[in-house]
């Protein structure tokens, strides 16, 4: 069965810093990956996905990920922060089976200092 | 732009009472799904649905939860007798393929009393 591990349970950063949110994924097969965000009492927006092909991939607000079949990673980054960015992330890893269902990691709640 | 929806916003229940959760996922997909989060912890899947009939479902997803897309629009998710730990925030999503992304509704929030 797959699974998807979020190291980092929470992240500071200063507005206009850099970031990097680290997922590691377990699957036999090549997975599809998925970064959501989740702002407090909102639901889940996809932020980026990974499906074969260019191992980096943009999604929107700015962000990006590239996937590492070799490290079984697929990190998030963002070269600059705003404010709003301050949410928890989480990563997720679906198979191509009937069921299809996403795995989530644990998430990663990221604060952001003025 | 479509988008999933999903009624109540929020659900208190008194345990042992029955609850429906209700869940209408973009007008073409095909492929319907129900997870949910307990308080500060991960996104958790319960069941996947396609073709009228469950695909694949979490053991968490026992004899006291069903599903079902009773007319073209609406897929519910009904807990016959809850229980306490079953507060939590109940996720739908949905997709047309299974190589799609999957768009997820704002979630129902339930609180067990």
């Amino acid at each position: 069965a797959q699974s998807v591990t979020q190291p980092d349970i929470h992240i500071t950063v200063s507005e206009g810093a850099s970031l990097e949110l680290r997922c590691n994924y377990s699957y036999g097969a090549t997975p599809y990956l998925f970064w959501y965000v989740q702002s407090p009492g909102q639901g889940l927006q996809l932020l980026l996905k990974y499906f074969s092909g260019d191992t980096l991939v943009q999604g929107i607000k700015g962000f990006e990920a590239e996937f590492k079949r070799s490290q079984s990673s697929f990190n998030l980054r963002k070269p600059s922060v705003h404010w709003s960015d301050a949410a928890e992330y989480f990563c997720a890893v679906a198979t191509n089976n009937a069921g299809n269902m996403l795995t989530f990691g644990g998430g990663t709640r990221l604060m952001v200092k003025p | 732009e479509p988008e999933v929806t999903q009624t109540p916003s929020h659900q208190v229940t008194q345990m042992g009472q029955e609850v429906i959760l209700r869940c209408v996922p973009i007008s073409n997909h095909l492929y319907f799904y129900w997870y949910r989060q307990i308080l500060g912890q991960k996104v958790e899947f319960l069941v996947s649905f396609y073709n009228n009939e469950i695909s694949e479902k979490s053991e968490i997803f026992d004899d006291q939860f069903s599903v079902e897309r009773p007319d073209g629009s609406n897929f519910t998710l009904k807990i016959r007798s809850t229980k306490l730990e079953d507060s939590a925030m109940y996720f739908c999503a949905s997709h047309l393929r299974p190589t799609d992304t999957q768009y997820f509704g704002p979630g129902t929030r339930l609180t067990v009393l």
